[in-house]
């Protein structure tokens, strides 16, 4: 079992659409968690942290389920210009380590 | 956050051959990553180098195929060296920018062996 999964699409959906996708992780020490967005042929940008409270930016809501060991990412009200593949990423700040998801591609169509 | 210059962006090498890669972060930095994203595929992890130390590679790679350099707090470079088609790739080197800000990334370097 891969330590980080994700769902890896495509998730091809209209604009305008909300679309979810969730990420598990398996080692429980793990203690930061974020979202970032790759492009096609470009380098991964971190889109947003994910806390433990949730947190919301613009279109974009992050959720964090310590118990069930899953992160999800909420796009409300999709954007051609959210195309893109999306990453999920577990750091263990002890050990000094993240790793990340396989991504999660998303398509947004007219 | 910090920024990150990485060169080449992307080279096509003859197998046998060595690339340097060139990273170099407009602060000071502990650790730096390098990574390798081979098509359609997520990061890997190819290894941390620390200034002052020698690099710590993770399982699969190792130092005389991937010798990195680390000669202070802002710069480092990885060598893919002996190269063959399997090493086309994309290479990423990427810092830390804290525990609630992730990683930065350098743009990449587009690696393709022939």
């Amino acid at each position: 079992r891969k330590e980080v999964e994700q769902d890896p699409g495509p998730f091809n959906v209209p604009e305008g659409a909300t679309v979810a996708f969730n990420c598990t992780y398996s080692n429980s020490a793990s203690q930061s968690f974020f979202w970032y967005r790759q492009d096609c042929r470009k380098e991964p940008k971190l889109l947003m942290s994910v806390y433990s409270s949730g947190n919301e930016d613009g279109r974009f809501t992050a959720q964090l389920n310590r118990a069930s060991q899953y992160i999800s990412l909420l796009i409300r009200d999709s954007k051609l210009s959210d195309s893109a593949t999306y990453l999920c990423v577990v750091m263990n700040t002890n050990a000094g380590k993240s790793t990340f998801g396989d991504g999660t591609t998303l398509t947004v169509k007219p | 956050s910090a920024v990150i210059s990485q060169k080449p962006s992307r080279d096509i090498c003859q197998r046998g051959t060595s690339l340097t890669i060139q990273c170099q972060v407009d602060s000071q930095v502990t650790m730096m990553f390098w990574y390798r994203q081979q098509p359609g595929q997520s990061l890997t992890l190819i290894a941390t180098a620390n200034q002052g130390s020698e690099a710590t590679y993770e399982s699969g790679f190792v130092i005389d195929k991937f010798p990195i350099s680390r000669p202070n707090l802002t710069f480092s470079t990885l060598t893919v060296s002996n190269m063959s088609p399997e090493d086309s790739s994309i290479y990423l080197c990427s810092v830390e920018d804290g525990r609630f800000y992730g990683y930065t990334f350098g743009s990449g370097t587009r690696l393709t062996v022939v």
